[in-house]
């Protein structure tokens, strides 16, 4: 069935640090891809999607680039604020499903 | 402002009482879920709503029920609550299968 992966956290990391969080799916068909953040005591909202292969997302100076050869949509950011620290989660949706898969989600903790 | 409103915030219920979380968007959206939230294990879709009329079971249904009478509504029944349903539930509504989700706030259940 349809899943995605992501890496585990927490990721920590200095103020001002690359980041990237890995991603992979697998789908039957051609899904959609998003990447959510999701702040303390809040729920999740959309940090940026892509609906087609080579696809990239951007919002926020976050990036994710749609792989298809390998079903990949890792998030990445060149410099990283202490405002930046969430949960983000990777997810997919396929046409007709309905039923959107997400990963487990990353933790993100970054230190002035 | 346009969204989805959860009510309540937060509540404490005594093991074995019913009860029913509240879910609103005003967006007009075609699909409808329930997820919960518990550390470690990401999000878990317990039922969905693919059109007012309609819903379908998630990963871990069981213990809760939910109805869709219009589109703007979609409540989510404890029938006999148990301690191991103490989590964060959210609920989300798209537009249709391949578009991003809006979430609510949550809702903080705690079962003792």
């Amino acid at each position: 069935g349809d899943s995605v992966t992501q890496m585990e956290g927490p990721v920590t990391l200095s103020e001002e640090a690359f980041l990237t969080i890995n991603c992979t799916y697998t789908a039957t068909g051609y899904p959609s891809l998003f990447w959510y953040v999701q702040y303390p005591g809040e729920g999740l909202q959309l940090l940026l999607k892509a609906t087609k292969a080579d696809d990239k997302g951007s919002n926020k100076g976050f990036e994710a680039t749609y792989r298809k050869e390998t079903t990949s949509f890792h998030l990445e950011k060149g410099s990283v604020q202490v405002s930046d620290s969430a949960v983000y989660f990777c997810a997919q949706s396929s046409g007709g499903s309905y039923i959107p898969t997400f990963g487990r989600g990353t933790s993100l903790i970054v230190h002035p | 402002i346009a969204g989805i409103t959860q009510a309540p915030t937060s509540q404490i219920l005594a093991a074995g009482r019913r009860m029913t979380l509240r879910c609103t968007q005003d967006m007009r959206h075609n699909a409808m879920y329930w997820y919960r939230q518990d550390l470690g294990l990401g999000l878990r879709l317990i039922h969905y709503s693919n059109t007012a009329g309609t819903t379908g079971k998630g990963e871990v249904p069981d213990g809760y029920s939910v109805s869709r009478a219009n589109t703007d509504d979609f409540p989510l029944t404890l029938a006999s609550a148990v301690p191991s349903q103490t989590s964060v539930y959210f609920c989300a509504s798209s537009e249709d299968s391949n578009s991003p989700l809006h979430f609510g706030n949550g809702t903080r259940l705690t079962v003792t």
